[in-house]
């Protein structure tokens, strides 16, 4: 089966600043997914790549996947509180059934005003 | 708005009770899904659903089952069977497109405790 592993696993980031988080499969990446979470709360769908060398932006927020690599990176530039949650990677496997997604073990992200 | 509902938000159950967490959606999605979440870790595929009358087995379905008798509704039943139950639960729905991967739109999850 399909592993994601994210790194880091956790970071505290002064607000300004910028930050990455990488995710990195086991297997081909046939479409990559980028969630948010609050604590205790559901995921908000941020971003889903799915080109090799495909990049995406939102706000602040820039995804990037490398299909050689098989890594998916998130930027945040000039963190804000805002950003503060925890960010989570999903991947499509080629023969997935439906849209059933296999997810990183996450990131939590702390933004100290 | 569409979207999806989940209930309770927080439960509380004695060990060797069955109990059942409610997942609707009114997005019109095919596919539903149910997540477990454990503190520091991501998500694991407990069940999930592509039509109605018709669900599959994820990687931890051990100790728990599902129905999907409308397509609006896939519920979650913990049993007594589960031997670690106390997790954060979340429900998802997709527009199912065989071979294809698209959004899954999450509920707000169901925090379960083990007294």
């Amino acid at each position: 089966s399909q592993e994601l592993e994210q790194s880091p696993q956790s970071l505290i980031v002064q607000e300004g600043k910028n930050l990455t988080i990488n995710c990195t499969s086991s297997k081909t990446l046939y479409g990559l997914y980028w969630y948010k979470q609050k604590y205790g709360e559901g995921l908000i769908f941020l971003m889903m790549l799915q080109k090799g060398g495909e990049e995406k932006s939102h706000e602040k927020i820039t995804a990037k996947l490398d299909e050689k690599k098989q890594q998916s990176s998130l930027h945040i530039t000039a963190s804000q509180p805002s950003h503060a949650g925890i960010y989570l990677c999903g991947a499509a496997g080629r023969y997935n059934a439906g849209n059933m997604l296999t997810f990183g073990g996450g990131t939590r992200l702390m933004v100290k005003p | 708005d569409g979207g999806i509902t989940q209930s309770p938000k927080y439960l509380f159950r004695k060990e060797g009770q069955n109990v059942t967490l409610s997942c609707e959606q009114n997005l019109n999605h095919d596919a539903m899904y149910w997540y477990r979440q454990d503190p520091g870790q991501g998500l694991r595929l407990i069940y999930y659903s592509q039509i109605v009358n018709d669900f599959q087995k994820g990687d931890i379905a051990e100790g728990y089952s599902v129905s999907r008798e409308k397509k609006e509704s896939f519920p979650l039943t913990v049993t007594s069977a589960q031997k670690n139950p106390t997790a954060f639960y979340l429900c998802a729905s997709s527009i199912a497109v065989a071979g294809a991967a698209g959004e899954l739109f999450f509920g707000e999850g169901s925090r379960l405790t083990v007294l």
